[in-house]
């Protein structure tokens, strides 16, 4: 079945370094949505890329869709320990196919 | 608009009994999902229903089992429990299975501990 790996699984950075967590499917993906689950809360939705080749910006979150829409990455630019938590890229591999999450990056951050 | 609802928030029950999880969905939403969550197995899939078909299912055992209202509400229900069951329950809404009304909006999830 679908699998969709995240790597790293876990990423500690000083604040104001750079983050960037990779998402790769193992088949093609009709769009791809990104979420954020902050220690002992629930996953809360970011953004969706569905074009090839996408990119978006979010302040200091850069989100972007593979050409052969099989993976995508989550860029944080200047973390703050705001951004503590752990991002998930979740995808189908058509509309009628079940939404598979990725495996998660968890992020911490220290001042 | 009020969120994505669940009851219990929290469950202690012991190997062999059975429970079930109750989830309302944000008002309009026709589509509910189910995820399981542990700290070694991450958020793994278990249904999706819309307008009271399911239409998907997860790598699950047949003890688990769930549906859908026709107000959207949905129950899931786990028979037989096991340790292993113990996790935490996500259950999640959206307008619709597709396209750009796919956004999923997760409620604050059931904390089930079997011992």
């Amino acid at each position: 079945g679908q699998q969709v790996m995240q790597i790293p699984q876990y990423q500690h950075v000083q604040e104001g370094e750079d983050f960037t967590t990779y998402c790769n499917s193992s088949t093609t993906l009709s769009n791809i949505q990104w979420y954020k689950q902050r220690p002992g809360g629930h996953p809360v939705f970011l953004i969706q890329l569905v074009k090839s080749g996408e990119v978006k910006k979010q302040k200091r979150l850069t989100f972007q869709f593979g050409e052969a829409k099989k993976n995508s990455s989550l860029h944080i630019t200047a973390t703050q320990t705001t951004d503590v938590g752990t991002y998930f890229c979740a995808g189908r591999a058509g509309t009628a196919s079940k939404l598979t999450f990725g495996t998660g990056t968890r992020l911490q951050v220290t001042l | 608009k009020a969120g994505v609802t669940q009851t219990p928030r929290y469950l202690i029950k012991t190997r062999g009994q059975q429970v079930t999880l109750s989830c309302s969905p944000i008002s309009g939403h026709r589509s509910v999902s189910w995820y399981q969550q542990t700290p070694g197995q991450g958020l793994q899939f278990l249904f999706e229903y819309f307008s009271e078909t399911q239409r998907n299912k997860g790598n699950f055992p047949g003890r688990f089992s769930g549906r859908q209202f026709s107000n959207s509400r949905s129950e899931m229900n786990v028979s037989t429990l096991e340790l292993g069951d113990s996790a935490l329950y996500l259950c999640a809404s959206s307008l619709s299975p597709s396209g750009a009304v796919d956004t999923q909006y997760f409620g604050p999830g059931t904390r089930l501990t079997v011992l």
